[in-house]
């Protein structure tokens, strides 16, 4: 059974910072790999897909890897604001039905 | 149109009550899902909808009854709900069997059992 891990759970830091989200799955026979944000109470926006074949991907100032034979993603965000405090989640997708989350790392940017 | 679009957006129900959520998109997309997602949780999946058929039910109980009138719409019907129900039901759908789509999630029904 698949397993994601996301590490840390919580993270603060000041504004400005640059900082690395991380996620780590137990079953490499993956499709894809998606981060989501999640304001609270909200829905699930979607921040970055990597393909099993791709290695990153890059919008604006975020920037996900994917290390598929080593079961390891990470979510870079460069020159962190206060609106990106929110939840990250991690999930990875094996067929159209299977997509198996993270916990999540709940971020605070503070001014 | 790029958005999976929910409704209401809130929702109070008593446990004798029936109501419903709905969930529209207009991405042409074929797959459809509900996910539960109660406080400080990853979402779980409830349900999947395939081409408007019924292709996985997460043994998710009865009270709960699933409906996909068209490829745009997918409603989730609520009876008899207990207390411990009241969570962030979510809605998603998928471009289909491809393997290189990615999940687009509505904003979701904040649903409180009283």
């Amino acid at each position: 059974k698949q397993e994601v891990t996301q590490i840390p759970a919580a993270l603060s830091v000041p504004e400005g910072e640059n900082l690395v989200l991380n996620c780590s799955f137990t079953d490499s026979a993956i499709y894809n790999l998606q981060w989501f944000r999640q304001d609270p109470g909200k829905g699930l926006t979607s921040l970055l897909l990597i393909q099993s074949s791709q290695r990153e991907q890059t919008s604006g100032r975020l920037n996900a890897s994917l290390d598929k034979s080593s079961g390891r993603s990470t979510l870079y965000i460069a020159a962190s604001q206060p609106g990106d405090s929110a939840t990250y989640l991690c999930a990875v997708s094996r067929g159209y039905s299977t997509l198996t989350f993270g916990k999540g790392t709940m971020l605070l940017v503070s001014p | 149109d790029t958005e999976v679009t929910q409704t209401p957006k809130h929702l109070v129900m008593g446990m004798t009550n029936k109501k419903s959520l709905k969930c529209e998109q207009h991405m042409g997309h074929r797959a459809m899902y509900w996910y539960k997602q109660k406080a400080k949780k990853p979402p779980e999946l409830m349900f999947v909808y395939s081409y408007e058929k019924l292709s996985i039910n997460e043994s998710v109980p009865s009270r709960f009854s699933p409906e996909c009138p068209n490829s745009s719409l997918l409603n989730l019907h609520l009876h008899a709900l207990q207390p411990e129900d009241s969570a962030l039901y979510l809605c998603a759908s998928r471009g289909g069997n491809r393997t290189n789509y990615g999940y687009t999630f509505g904003s979701g029904t904040r649903l409180t059992v009283v």
